[in-house]
């Protein structure tokens, strides 16, 4: 079965660090990605998606992407962090055949400290 | 920007009664929309998909009888918890997409339910 993971579930990091987030799915087939992000007591919103084309995706806030299709792998970066990036950060995945369903991985919960 | 919006946000109910959680698509026509649970600390689990003027689909282990959506318009879909239990407290999230395929999809602020 497809399945998404993401190996941090928790991650601290301090201002202007670097982040990097992974994101691993199993499907050898065609796939479409995401990253959403949930502020604190906010719905999710998507910060960028993958179709096709550059491997390498910009996505808002600074957030970047890239979907390396060997390692099965569309891990989300952004190289300096602020106290504002304070969320819950879920890779997502649309399968070839699955319409417009989405499987989520577990989520990352990245707090910033000042 | 495409919105959602999920009413209520928040409802807390008796064991043994229903509840209805209404999803809208407030500036577009959405003929599928998604009804997910989020268990605390875990992900998104999709329950069921959506169809307007059609059946819903529902995954794998997911209690159609219990869980029953109806998506009567293009911009309305409802998910009733029929006979809710303590073990059916959760959040519920729905999402919708302005366009058919290879789009994103937009969330609601999801639904605290909670069963006494």
């Amino acid at each position: 079965a497809q399945s998404v993971s993401q190996h941090n579930h928790h991650v601290i990091l301090s201002e202007a660090a670097s982040l990097e987030l992974g994101c691993n799915y199993s499907y050898g087939g065609t796939v479409n990605l995401f990253w959403y992000v949930q502020y604190p007591g906010q719905h999710l919103q998507l910060l960028l998606k993958y179709f096709s084309g550059d491997p390498l995706v910009k996505g808002i806030k600074g957030f970047e992407a890239e979907f390396i299709k060997s390692k099965f792998s569309f891990n989300l970066r952004k190289p300096s962090v602020q106290w504002s990036d304070t969320a819950e950060y879920f890779c997502a995945v649309k399968f070839t055949g699955g319409g417009n369903k989405l499987t989520f991985g577990t989520g990352t919960q990245l707090k910033v400290e000042l | 920007g495409a919105v959602v919006s999920q009413h209520p946000s928040r409802v807390i109910c008796k064991s043994g009664t229903s509840v209805k959680i209404e999803c809208r698509s407030l500036d577009f026509q959405a003929t599928t929309m998604f009804w997910y649970r989020q268990f605390p600390k875990q992900s998104l689990m999709l329950m069921a998909t959506s169809n307007e003027g059609s059946k819903a689909t529902y995954e794998q282990g997911v209690e159609k009888d219990k869980f029953l959506i109806n998506h009567a318009s293009l911009t309305l879909s409802t998910l009733t918890v029929t006979s809710a239990h303590p073990e059916d407290s959760s959040f519920y999230i729905c999402s919708a997409s302005d366009r058919p395929y290879n789009s994103p999809l937009h969330f609601g602020n999801g639904t605290r339910l909670t069963v006494t």
